[in-house]
């Protein structure tokens, strides 16, 4: 099993709405990473989880929120979003050693 | 820091074309990863490559190429006789070699090829 998958493909939610979006992977990979993007723009780093522990917080608003329940589990849980929020939420992961990420399909989120 | 540029936004060429995307890069890190990746309309990333930087063999599969020059800093992607299939936006970004290997992304390249 070589891919990564995400759910739901698309969401569309409320302001005052609390949702999650889910990633998963079987590649044995100890490193996953959550990434925004806009529209015509390069996907930018939100959090990256290393052996389950996060790692990095890319400065991102207390309105998202990781987790990691397993190796091959990432979360995303999204409160009180903003419409400026609203993007394509990518999840990758990668071996670390070997170093490429492998990207899931992504989240298309609008929050109105 | 790390810093990628691809100075092309858009390219667009007619089937069968020959089609060249520049990249451009800045670290200090001696050791470092570069990639290419696509993003069909769809919008999952696609690994494309992955290029070290103690490796300058040039590189090809199928009718992509790329040529990693390290005196330049430069790793550009060459699609020979482009097909319809290969419309999509193309990511170079490059990576550290150690901690969470963190990804830097150029802009991209919106590459659109017609019949």
């Amino acid at each position: 099993d070589t891919e990564v998958t995400q759910t739901p493909k698309h969401l569309v939610m409320g302001m005052t709405n609390k949702k999650s979006l889910k990633c998963e992977q079987h590649m044995g990979h100890r490193a996953m990473y959550w990434y925004k993007q806009k529209a015509k723009k390069p996907p930018e780093l939100m959090f990256v989880y290393s052996y389950e522990k996060l790692s990095i917080n890319e400065s991102v608003p207390s309105r998202f929120s990781p987790e990691c329940p397993n190796s091959s589990l990432l979360n995303l849980h999204l409160h009180a979003l903003q419409p400026e929020d609203s993007a394509l939420y990518l999840c990758a992961s990668n071996q670390l050693g070997a170093n490429e990420q492998f990207f899931g399909p992504g989240t298309r989120l609008t929050v109105l | 820091a790390q810093k990628v540029t691809q100075a092309q936004t858009e390219i667009s060429v007619v089937e069968k074309e020959d089609v060249t995307l520049d990249c451009v890069y800045e670290t200090r890190d001696t050791t470092y990863y570069l990639f290419w990746y696509k993003q069909p309309p769809s919008g999952e990333l696609v690994f494309l490559i992955r290029r070290n930087s103690f490796d300058e063999q040039n590189e090809i599969s199928g009718r992509y190429s790329w040529n990693f020059q390290k005196s330049t800093s430069s790793f550009n992607f060459t699609i020979t006789a482009s097909q319809v299939v290969d419309s999509a936006v193309y990511f170079c970004a490059l990576s550290e070699a150690r901690g969470d290997y963190k990804l830097s992304f150029g802009a991209g390249t919106t590459v659109t090829v017609r019949a």
